[in-house]
């Protein structure tokens, strides 16, 4: 069975441009997470999507930032324009149930790096 | 307010010795998870263990152990006859009360075993 894929690994884009980051979750996950780590810091929940809705996106840090999962399948997040702030790894997770008592599956994260 | 402390930033040790990976953590729920998870260098996130909050039992997994005590907030995680394939980032996290249960990660703790 495939893990949670995210394409791409890297990214390095000059501010002010545009980055769309992409994750296929597991097959049959309905929900789907979003999460961020910036240098040396926690790992800090963006948004949360069951199926193509989104649940919970009280972690999106600002209007910049733009996640979609059309079809309840896989998502994008866009930053748009993006900042020197934004610069960090992206996780994005997916679980089957919803619930306290299930772990979600990571993919291996996508570095970008805005300059 | 919910929030998971791994004080140790980097933990270095000799391949064979044993190593605590310490977790503190707030919630003013009487319910909730707690996980670890292993970031290796390939990136993506591991999971290793889920604990819920009413079960206090200390669990081993081979060479992995854990430790929960509710009466000081902690979760720690003891690794016996260090290897160097141990060598990772190790993330504690808590299952925040609400719709989402989304993740509240600490900062982690960087393992180093050398041999």
């Amino acid at each position: 069975e495939a893990g949670v894929t995210q394409f791409p690994s890297h990214s390095v884009i000059e501010k002010g441009q545009t980055v769309t980051l992409r994750c296929d979750p597991i097959s049959g996950h309905d929900n789907l997470y979003w999460y961020r780590r910036v240098m040396g810091k926690e790992i800090k929940f963006l948004l949360h999507f069951v199926k193509e809705s989104k649940q919970d996106e009280s972690g999106m840090p600002n209007n910049r930032f733009l996640a979609e999962r059309t079809g309840g399948t896989y998502s994008t997040l866009k930053v748009q324009p993006a900042e020197l702030e934004d610069s960090g790894v992206y996780f994005c997770a997916s679980s089957q149930e919803q619930g306290r008592d299930t772990e979600a599956f990571f993919g291996q994260g996508t570095r970008l790096t805005v300059v | 307010a919910q929030k998971v402390t791994q004080a140790q930033t980097e933990i270095s040790v000799v391949e064979k010795e044993d190593v605590t990976l310490d977790c503190v953590y707030e919630t003013r729920d009487t319910t909730y998870y707690l996980f670890w998870y292993k970031q290796p260098p390939s990136g993506e996130l591991v999971f290793l263990i889920r604990r819920n909050s009413f079960d206090e039992q200390n669990e081993i997994s081979g060479r992995y152990s854990w430790n929960f005590q509710k009466s000081t907030s902690s979760f720690n995680f003891t690794i016996t006859a260090s290897q160097v394939v141990d060598s990772a980032v190790y993330f504690c996290a808590l299952s925040e009360e609400g719709g989402t249960y989304k993740y509240i990660f600490g900062t982690g703790t960087r393992l180093k075993v050398l041999a």
